[in-house]
């Protein structure tokens, strides 16, 4: 059975940091493209980050270039998003999907954590 | 960047009838081209991928056709569990970016 855990979340103040942590089983992990989507309040889906399987490849939205950092360890099958410089604007639900070898839909998701960015 | 835009934004539905939902491309994908649903409070799902196929699990029910910049959603006969947003997403390119389409939101009417 597939199960994904996203952590991290919370409440910071603008320009802090923030980690956010993702372990997914059931799934090849190492094999997997792995992406960050988020929601803010009320709003649709956004397209955040993604890795390549091996973490060679690695690719953001142009609202988060330069502030955010996407990683993964295969050999604990989980990807990180470590969110530096936050704006009230990242705040947002985000999830953690993962993507198949290709990596270009998102065939598995975690419940989402909530990150608020508020002074 | 392309442009993703469905429509209506929200389609209210009797049960058991069909509900079609629209998403356009402001450039050509092929097939390249998935549908999640949403259901309030939850995670979105996949229901389709490559324009027409079901993901796993996904009922008979729903299916997707189209191609190039016009795809559709159907919900052959709509029960109250598929009330939810549902949103398009386009994979023409590798690297990224992946863009969404805004959702529409299916109600029971």
């Amino acid at each position: 059975q597939v199960q994904v855990l996203e952590s991290g979340g919370g409440v910071v103040q603008p320009g802090r940091s923030l980690k956010l942590s993702c372990v997914i089983s059931g799934v090849t992990f190492s094999r997997n493209v792995m992406h960050w989507i988020r929601q803010a309040p009320g709003k649709g889906l956004e397209w955040v980050a993604a890795i390549e399987y091996d973490g060679g490849g690695k690719f953001y939205t142009e609202s988060v270039r330069g502030r955010f950092t996407i990683s993964r360890d295969n050999s604990k099958d989980t990807v990180s998003l470590q969110m530096d410089s936050l704006r009230p604007e990242d705040t947002a639900v985000y999830y953690c999907a993962s993507a198949g070898y290709l990596g270009y839909y998102m065939d598995v998701w975690g419940k989402g954590t909530t990150v608020i960015v508020s002074s | 960047e392309i442009v993703m835009t469905q429509s209506p934004a929200t389609l209210s539905v009797s049960p058991g009838e069909r509900a079609t939902l629209f998403c356009r491309a402001s450039e050509s994908l092929s097939y390249n081209l998935a549908w999640y649903q949403q259901k309030p409070g939850q995670a979105p799902r996949l229901l389709i991928h490559g324009a027409s196929t079901r993901a796993t699990g996904i009922p008979a029910r729903f299916s997707g056709s189209g191609s190039e910049t016009e795809f559709s959603l159907t919900i052959s006969s709509l029960q109250s569990e598929d009330v939810a947003v549902y949103y398009c997403q386009e994979y023409k390119m590798w690297p990224p970016p992946l863009t969404f389409g805004q959702g529409t939101k299916v109600e029971i009417k």
